[in-house]
């Protein structure tokens, strides 16, 4: 089973801030890397998938890059709204999600 | 608009058995491959089981093969998972998802329905 630990467990910044999360496949998975949010009570939402591309509907300040074993999202300007657990996840084989990271708005 | 609706989630005794459904509407169902995603409560998320868009391709994972069985109903537009001998760390908010066709992204996710394992 790939295992895939994000980074950090939490992230507490400003709004307008830029947010990077990190995830990291303990072995390659190619560009198979997708990104959802979830928000409090809701169901997750598909971010980004291929690594690096933005679902429908998704605002540009979300943004992914990466491929191999390393990932990352970006949040390039956080909003109030982005206040939620980011998940990464992998279907290169058997999918498995990360722990996720949880972004906190000060 | 794409909707997928669970429901049959609640309580169940260890070892008994709930059947969950996820109705789907606004897209060709027959065209999309389905999957279960389970949450723990205040847990992360558990990819639980994978169906194709024919179903001819089935997958589980460890935690319950032999426990669970994914179906779907074509002419009723349905996902369904039967879930026997329940334990107690089966407890979780169970999503249904769809694949964008041809690729292995789960696109639309459903709201979810608790499932609880409690004696």
């Amino acid at each position: 089973e790939i295992v895939l630990t994000q980074s950090p467990a939490t992230l507490s910044l400003s709004p307008g801030e830029r947010a990077t999360l990190s995830c990291r496949a303990s072995q390659s998975v190619g560009n198979h890397l997708v990104w959802y949010q979830q928000k409090p009570g809701q169901a997750p939402r598909l971010l980004i998938y291929d690594a690096s591309n933005r679902a429908t509907g998704v605002p540009a300040r979300f943004s992914g890059s990466g491929s191999g074993t390393d990932f990352t999202l970006t949040i390039s300007s956080l909003e109030p709204e982005d206040l939620a657990d980011y998940y990464c996840q992998q279907r290169s084989h058997w999918p498995t999600f990360g722990q996720g990271t949880k972004v906190e708005i000060k | 608009e794409v909707q997928l609706v669970e429901s049959g989630g609640g309580l169940s005794q260890p070892g008994g058995s709930l059947r969950l459904s996820c109705a789907a509407s606004g897209f060709t169902f027959s065209s999309h491959a389905m999957s279960w995603v389970r949450q723990a409560p205040g847990k992360g998320l558990e990819w639980v089981s994978y169906i194709s868009s024919s179903g001819g391709t089935i997958y589980y994972a460890d935690s319950v093969k032999g426990r669970f069985t994914i179906s779907r109903d074509k002419a009723k537009n349905s996902l369904h998972l039967q879930m026997n001998s329940l334990r107690v760390e089966d407890t979780a908010i169970y999503y249904c998802a769809r694949d964008e066709v041809n690729k292995d992204v789960a696109d639309y996710w459903g709201q979810g329905t608790l499932v609880t394992v409690s004696s």
